[in-house]
């Protein structure tokens, strides 16, 4: 009965890879987020979704590629993996948009980059 | 630019002792700010909204648009408490930006 689940937890790769991290909420809430935590523990939104459309998108380089295939999933497409893009990604999901709407979060993929 | 500062990496307090957690924002506007907790082992998660002026498991926070702060207190710590706490503002639909995060210890 996970609300927010990511998969892999772990992701170990080689620089130059393309990886995807998968996210789906079964809480029935309409807008999704990516955010990318770096070293220094900073967590910086990416991009976020509402039903289905990219509604914030954040400087992130073209590499990075959202799909929402329906409003439940966003999966998060890498490629070119760099050394810069090792850290912890973590996906959320809210019941709408407008900030007073509570973020549920996903528990994390931790990224490492060779 | 950063929006969101708390200085403190690691804040170590003993059982029973005042706690404070600093947030620092930049936002000319009126933002929203939020305090998220993760403890041990478990996802972040919402702690408390300023909009809702409520107290959550004895914490508190006042948003002082002069010092531009909303910090986190609470009167007398538990060793429950002991968890990663983040900051957090918004002010646009959903762009939250999170604060690098403050490490609470409290000690037996």
């Amino acid at each position: 009965d996970t609300a927010v689940s990511q998969t892999p937890k772990y992701l170990v790769t080689q620089m130059g890879n393309d990886k995807s991290i998968k996210c789906e909420q079964n809480l029935g809430h309409d807008t999704m987020y990516w955010y990318k935590q770096d070293s220094k523990k900073f967590l910086k939104i990416m991009f976020s979704y509402n039903n289905k459309e990219l509604i914030i998108n954040e400087t992130v380089p073209n590499r990075f590629s959202p799909k929402s295939p329906d409003k439940a999933h966003l999966n998060l497409h890498i490629n070119s993996l760099e050394l810069g893009d090792s850290a912890v990604y973590f996906c959320a999901s809210s019941y709408g948009q407008g900030s007073y709407n509570e973020q549920f979060f996903g528990p994390g993929t931790r990224l490492t980059v060779l | 630019a950063q929006r969101v500062t708390q200085p403190e990496k690691l804040l170590s307090v003993f059982k029973g002792a005042p706690v404070e957690l600093k947030c620092n924002y930049s936002y000319s506007g009126s933002p929203e700010l939020f305090w998220y907790v993760q403890y041990s082992r478990q996802r972040l998660q919402l702690l408390l909204r300023h909009i809702s002026r409520e107290s959550i498991k004895g914490f508190t926070a006042d948003l002082n648009k002069g010092e531009t702060s909303f910090h986190l207190k609470k009167p007398f710590a538990q060793e429950e408490d002991s968890a990663m706490y983040y900051c957090a503002l918004s002010h646009n639909f959903n762009k939250f930006y999170f604060g690098s995060g403050t490490k609470l210890n409290v000690k037996p």
